[in-house]
């Protein structure tokens, strides 16, 4: 199972509506990322989880909230989202650095498509 | 995306070859990545270099490095319509706690024309 699952696809959520985006993967891998995509634009790291701590938080407004219930769960809670946060965001995960055969590749989900009203 | 760059776009007719550019600034880089990524679907790793190499040729794709210049190209022969998507270079910028960080170019387009 080299698969990285991501729901809801598509979310169409208010202001001051309060939701979440979640990433399942099966590969024991113990590194998992949230990056947004904006149109035609390319990846921006959001987020971060190593062994299901949080390692890296590239300055995120706090109305994104991440959280690592287990290795192979990301959820990203969204709470008061603006238009300008309308985007595709998608999860990724990876070996750790040092695991046998680590290639430093990153495995992406599809995407969640947020569009903010 | 200011520390790889690529072009915008590429227009190749179907059976070309396909030749995407890409520099990078981290001269201690040491994997660099081609990446593909088809309308509403999420990045799938094509390729990838170690930087003591020189070239890499997987089936239709050639990566070629060039680290003196810091310029890593990737050629895809024989170039199909389903080639038809963005390609975006990465180079990994170090690591924190055990975690890989790609930085990823702004990606080129690629349209094949029949």
């Amino acid at each position: 199972d080299t698969e990285v699952t991501q729901t809801p696809k598509h979310l169409v959520m208010g202001m001051t509506n309060k939701k979440s985006l979640k990433c399942e993967q099966h590969m024991g891998h113990r590194a998992m990322y949230w990056y947004k995509q904006k149109a035609k634009k390319p990846p921006e790291l959001m987020f971060v989880y190593s062994y299901e701590k949080l390692s890296i938080n590239e300055s995120v407004p706090s109305r994104f909230s991440p959280e690592c219930p287990n290795s192979s769960l990301l959820n990203l809670h969204l709470h008061a989202l603006q238009p300008e946060d309308s985007a595709l965001y998608l999860c990724a995960s990876s070996q750790s650095q040092g695991a046998r055969g680590w290639t430093g590749e990153l495995f992406f989900g599809e995407g969640s498509r947020l569009t903010v009203l | 995306g200011e520390d790889v760059e690529q072009s915008l776009f590429l227009s190749v007719r179907e059976g070309d070859s396909s030749v995407i550019n890409c520099t990078y600034t981290d001269s201690s880089s040491t994997y660099l990545y081609w990446y593909k990524q088809e309308p509403g679907a999420g990045l799938q790793l094509l390729t990838y270099i170690f930087s003591n190499m020189d070239m890499k040729q997987d089936q239709r794709l050639t990566v070629l490095l060039n680290k003196k210049d810091k310029h890593l190209s990737l050629r895809i022969a024989d170039t199909q319509t389903g080639d038809s998507a963005i390609y975006f270079c990465a180079e990994r910028k170090g690591a924190s706690g055990g975690s890989y960080i790609p930085t990823f170019g702004r990606g080129t387009s690629l349209i094949v024309h029949p």
